[in-house]
């Protein structure tokens, strides 16, 4: 059973440059979560998407954007990137839309910019 | 005042020792709770999870949570050196959201 996977595993890109991350989620699974992982730091959650929709959203500009295909695969798309974007971005998947329901994380994509 | 406090440490124990991992956190809405193990640039792997107060054991592992005071412990008992990683806890609501701590790093010495 493939758990959580996500693409690419580390990208290394420049200020302003844009960038999109994959993730597939748990075979089953119909909700996937968006999280940055600074260094140092624990998850801080930037998004949720659920039947193709973007159902919550936390304290992230707008230049952070996502998308959620029929399939419940997720990108995470990032516009004009910052030197403090620089993080590990993980995705979450879950059964159903219940708040309750466990997370389960991919390795996540090392993202640094120079 | 952040959402969910958690010591970093770091923590250092021998192998065998029972190690105590603990959080605290102000958002009264959290109704569920839950324990991940990362190792080093990896992600989170769940460990515990726990919905409301009382306790929960599996293997060496047991979570505790108090709600009347807004506390979340982890025990972990005859520790490995397998068990060397950062242990986040985290806190949710009906918001789908998880609210996590910063993490504690542990070290298991052989």
């Amino acid at each position: 059973d493939a758990g959580v996977t996500q693409s690419p595993t580390h990208l290394i890109k420049t200020r302003g440059q844009q960038v999109t991350l994959r993730c597939s989620p748990k075979s089953g699974h119909d909700t996937v979560s968006w999280y940055q992982q600074a260094l140092g730091q624990g998850p801080q959650f930037i998004f949720q998407y659920y039947e193709e929709e973007e159902r919550q959203r936390g304290n992230f500009p707008d230049r952070f954007s996502g998308h959620q295909f029929p399939n419940y695969s997720s990108e995470l798309n990032v516009n004009a990137l910052l030197l403090g974007d620089s993080a590990l971005y993980l995705c979450a998947s879950s059964l159903s839309a219940i708040p309750q329901e466990k997370l389960f994380f991919g390795s996540g994509t090392q993202l640094s910019v120079l | 005042q952040k959402e969910v406090e958690q010591d970093p440490g770091p923590l250092s124990v021998p192998e065998g020792a029972i190690v105590s991992l603990n959080c605290t956190y102000s958002n009264s809405a959290f109704q569920y709770f839950m324990w991940y193990r990362q190792y080093s640039r990896k992600g989170p792997e769940l460990l515990m999870y726990t919905y409301s107060s009382g306790n929960k054991e599996d293997g060496r592992f047991t979570a505790q949570v108090d709600k009347s005071s807004k506390y979340i412990s982890l025990f972990i008992r005859d520790s490995q050196p397998s068990d060397s990683a950062t242990y986040l806890c985290a806190g949710g609501g009906s918001n789908y959201k998880l609210t996590f701590g910063k993490g504690t790093l542990l070290t298991v010495n052989p």
